[in-house]
């Protein structure tokens, strides 16, 4: 157990829904960052918060959005929902700071119908 | 943007088998991370290796920093060591991980 934690584990929705993603990191870390897996793209980087504010946005979609709150916690908000964004999410934390260990949450299967 | 490239992409093993897999990266990391992607999905943290050398049970991991690689080593393999081996680097400044797109290890009884 890597002490991150994912909700949903999985979720069936249809096109040009909405969905949240919820990601709550270990205890201590003040960074949360997204990853999305795909079959064709494979694990890519999406985005990177540290203690509220966004730090680096890599392949995120504009329908995608994030926040994290104050407890730390981070949302991903996918919208407009496309058969391609049917992928494995995973959220990761981390003190932020460089050369740290990034653990992994057990991620969100989403299944876009 | 760097890049990392993983090999072999598929390996199959008898039970027992040991095995070398192998990571390049094309520019200087701060960070270097292997993963095992079970069949469940989950992503587990198997080493932080920036440069050295580690072991960790049947595991151990050696990166040269300097001449950009790493090699995750699986000595006497179990049907459980199935799976994706993914490396993932941090360059330089603080920037997220980027992963290789993986080896598929499939360990037979």
């Amino acid at each position: 157990d890597s002490g991150v934690t994912q909700t949903p584990k999985h979720l069936i929705t249809a096109t040009g829904q909405r969905v949240t993603l919820r990601c709550s990191p270990r205890s201590g870390d003040l960074s949360v960052y997204w990853y999305q897996q795909s079959l064709d793209q494979g694990l890519q980087f999406l985005i990177q918060y540290y203690n509220g504010e966004e730090r680096a946005k890599g392949n995120i979609l504009e329908r995608f959005s994030a926040q994290q709150f104050p407890d730390l916690h981070s949302e991903l908000n996918l919208s407009s929902l496309e058969l391609g964004d049917s992928a494995l999410y995973f959220c990761a934390s981390s003190g932020g700071r460089p050369q740290e260990t990034q653990y992994f949450g057990p991620g969100t299967r989403l299944l876009v119908l | 943007g760097i890049q990392v490239e993983q090999s072999p992409p598929d390996l199959i093993l008898q039970e027992g088998a040991n095995s070398t897999l192998r990571c390049n990266f094309s520019d200087s990391v701060n960070n270097l991370q292997w993963f095992h992607q079970n069949p469940w999905g989950q992503l587990i943290n198997l080493f932080y290796i920036p440069s050295g050398t580690k072991q960790n049970g049947r595991l151990s991991a050696t990166t040269v920093a300097t001449e950009r690689y790493s090699l995750l080593y699986i000595s006497s393999s179990q049907t459980t060591d199935s799976g994706v081996y993914f490396c993932a680097v941090e360059r330089v400044g603080n920037t997220p991980l980027v992963f290789g797109k993986g080896t598929r290890l499939s360990v037979i009884a």
